[in-house]
């Protein structure tokens, strides 16, 4: 079982519409949960971070985390062309403080 | 508030030669990360500074691989010798404090070895 795994992409949605992105992850203990969003050619860019259970939101962006059934899901309402990119969820491990990354779910938003 | 910063931003080097990259983190971050991302696959860790004392580097390639991180604030990742497989992006993050915080990643560098 790998640690962080994402949805198969790619995730083609209409403009307006909203995507939505899940994860799971296999350490029971983390506590930490990041997503972010990487452009093609670009860095990783920090969108969200989570770390009770419930939902986050910002802007167009609500993060979802539920520890009991270790998943985190990020929601983009309205979705633009601008969004069109790969998501990565990162997870912090318990047992080393590692940054663990999916292999990330690659989202187009087409107009 | 200023960025990371890392240079080069590209480098095409061949086989057997050495190759270096510099970071610069966020001001006021104590921890600085390595980490190389190969196309199609998320970031994965080489070495975890704090302040200027290494946390983990367990997944450094010690034979080739080197980092250093003088005076807690700019570090330096260098390859010797290069090999075919390093060709990827080595990014450089930091975060205020430990991994549980938000991390925050350079413009990184695109390594070719040919």
């Amino acid at each position: 079982q790998k640690e962080v795994e994402q949805n198969s992409g790619p995730l083609s949605v209409p403009e307006g519409a909203i995507a939505s992105l899940n994860c799971t992850y296999s350490d029971r203990g983390s506590q930490s949960f990041f997503w972010y969003r990487q452009y093609s050619g670009k860095s990783p860019e920090l969108i969200m971070s989570i770390y009770s259970n419930g939902d986050k939101e910002d802007g167009r962006f609500t993060a979802q985390l539920n520890k009991a059934s270790q998943y985190v899901s990020l929601l983009i309402r309205d979705s633009q062309p601008s969004d069109s990119a790969t998501y990565l969820c990162a997870v912090n491990r318990s047992y080393d403080y590692k940054l663990s990354f999916g292999a990330g779910t690659t989202v187009t938003v087409r107009a | 508030e200023a960025g990371v910063a890392q240079s080069p931003r590209y480098k095409i080097i061949e086989k057997r030669q050495s190759v270096a990259f510099w970071c610069n983190p966020i001001s006021g971050h104590a921890t600085l990360y390595w980490y190389q991302q190969i196309l199609g696959q998320g970031p994965k860790l080489l070495i975890q500074f704090q302040n200027n004392g290494v946390v983990d580097d367990s997944q450094l390639p010690k034979d080739r691989f080197s980092a250093e991180r003088l005076k807690g604030v700019d570090s330096t990742l260098k390859i010797q010798p290069a090999k075919l497989e390093d060709s990827a992006v080595y990014l450089c993050a930091s975060s205020y404090r430990g991994p549980s915080y938000e991390q925050y990643f350079g413009p990184g560098t695109r390594l070719t070895v040919t």
